[in-house]
């Protein structure tokens, strides 16, 4: 079975300081791993995704996510935090060789960045 | 967000209500979802239409019927529905078929429609 852990449900930071938003993940094969953001009344929005090749992974707004297979995690990461990232973040994973199992993700972390 | 849509945005109803949720796909793709967020829980996957047949219902209750008339349009018909239900409903899509090479696609979501069960 795969499952994915974002043991964080809050994560406060000032602006202009560098924000990780941590993620765990568990599968028999090798994952395919997602970052989705989603802001008040809004959908989820794609981030970034790990597929394979490089494990430090860049996506959208200054936001980038490191794959490490031997922690089994894939942490999102920014160098400096605006308040304008302030929003609830998904990860999630699907494992590459379980048939057609659907993406599974996490509960999400709020992020609140402060001025 | 403008390539997935959902209407309403907003739904109130009661439990004797019929009602419906609809959700259009502007990017070609094939493959449409229906996942159920409800407060600090994951979402949970509903639904998915692979090239408009149904392959995955995730022991959703049948007060919740899906329909795909075609791979740009996905309906989720309500009828007496419970308070527990209150929750956002989203819808995705993704490029590939759910059963083909697909599992490192992206799926895209849409705003989800906030329904409240009263």
């Amino acid at each position: 079975a795969q499952s994915v852990a974002q043991p964080e449900d809050q994560v406060n930071v000032a602006e202009g300081n560098p924000l990780t938003v941590k993620c765990t993940y568990s599968v028999s094969g090798n994952p395919y791993l997602f970052w989705y953001v989603q802001y008040p009344n809004r959908g989820l929005q794609f981030l970034l995704k790990y597929i394979t090749g490089d494990n430090l992974v860049k996506g959208s707004y200054g936001f980038e996510a490191e794959f490490n297979k031997s922690q089994t995690s894939f942490h999102l990461k920014k160098p400096s935090a605006l308040v304008s990232d302030s929003a609830l973040y998904f990860c999630a994973v699907r494992d590459m060789n379980s048939g057609n199992t659907p993406l599974v993700f996490g509960k999400g972390t709020r992020l609140s960045v402060i001025a | 967000e403008t390539g997935v849509t959902q209407t309403p945005r907003h739904l109130v109803m009661g439990m004797t209500n019929k009602k419906s949720l609809k959700c259009e796909q502007h990017l070609g793709h094939n493959a449409m979802y229906w996942y159920k967020q409800s407060a600090k829980k994951p979402l949970e996957l509903m639904f998915v239409y692979s090239l408009e047949e149904r392959v995955e219902n995730n022991s959703v209750p049948s007060r919740f019927s899906p329909e795909c008339p075609n791979s740009s349009h996905l309906f989720l018909h309500l009828h007496t529905l419970q308070p527990e239900d209150s929750a956002l409903y989203l819808c995705a899509s993704s490029q590939r078929p759910f059963r083909t090479s697909g599992r490192g696609e992206t799926q895209y979501f849409g705003p989800g429609t906030r329904l409240l069960v009263l």
